[in-house]
């Protein structure tokens, strides 16, 4: 069971372009949803991070749009450098609920030169 | 300085043996983790502890065993080893209100022949 649905798997952009992004969950008792990127041999780290009652979060080249009616919400990445290139996993967890984070499967993006 | 710390970095086994995973975190957080990270960059969740009490435990085969002896370490030992438990595997933590915020470590990666 698979409550928190990433893609594409895998995006390839070139230098400069937007890479987009997407997920989608189910769990409406959901209430805050981050981003975690993660390069080559290391670990994850938190990237950005959105709470359902805003529509969009931007940080430098980075923003998250969220659709609660939807429940769909995606990555945007202006301006893409080679430095962008690594795994981003949406996420989803209840505040002062479960413990734990509900995680996408990733996708790899590589920013081409 | 380093924020979640992991020991050893490789690991490279038999099938059959018994092996440790250690975790430390300066933090000071209450809550931390460990997460197996297979082949295809998939994060699961296997245990997590709030000051040394467990609180989740993701359906892990009873061979995989954590172990808090204080708040700031969270270790891993693993019995009788098998080919499927090849993967990387992820210590982290996080402070007790902040859910979404997770700090992880570098990974531990298990190879088992």
């Amino acid at each position: 069971q698979q409550q928190v649905k990433q893609s594409p798997q895998s995006l390839i952009v070139q230098k400069g372009g937007i890479s987009i992004i997407n997920c989608a969950y189910e769990n409406t008792a959901f209430d805050y949803f981050p981003w975690y990127q993660q390069f080559p041999g290391k670990g994850p780290a938190l990237l950005i991070a959105i709470r359902p009652d805003v529509s969009e979060k931007k940080e430098g080249r980075f923003t998250i749009s969220f659709n609660k009616s939807a429940k769909q919400f995606s990555l945007h990445i202006m301006d893409s450098q080679p430095g962008d290139s690594a795994t981003y996993f949406c996420a989803a967890v209840t505040q002062g609920g479960s413990e734990k984070l509900v995680f996408g499967k990733g996708t790899k993006l590589t920013v081409n030169p | 300085d380093t924020a979640v710390s992991q020991t050893p970095k490789y690991l490279v086994t038999q099938m059959g043996n018994d092996k440790s995973i250690k975790c430390e975190q300066n933090l000071g957080h209450d809550t931390m983790y460990w997460y197996k990270q297979d082949s295809k960059k998939f994060l699961k969740i296997m245990f997590s502890y709030n000051n040394k009490e467990l609180i989740i435990n993701e359906t892990v085969p009873n061979r995989f065993s954590p172990k808090s002896p204080d708040k700031a370490h969270l270790n891993l030992h693993i019995n009788s080893l098998e080919l499927g438990d090849s993967a990387v595997y992820f210590c982290a933590s996080r402070q007790r209100d902040r859910q979404e915020t997770q700090y992880f470590g570098p990974g531990t990666r298990l190879l088992v022949l």
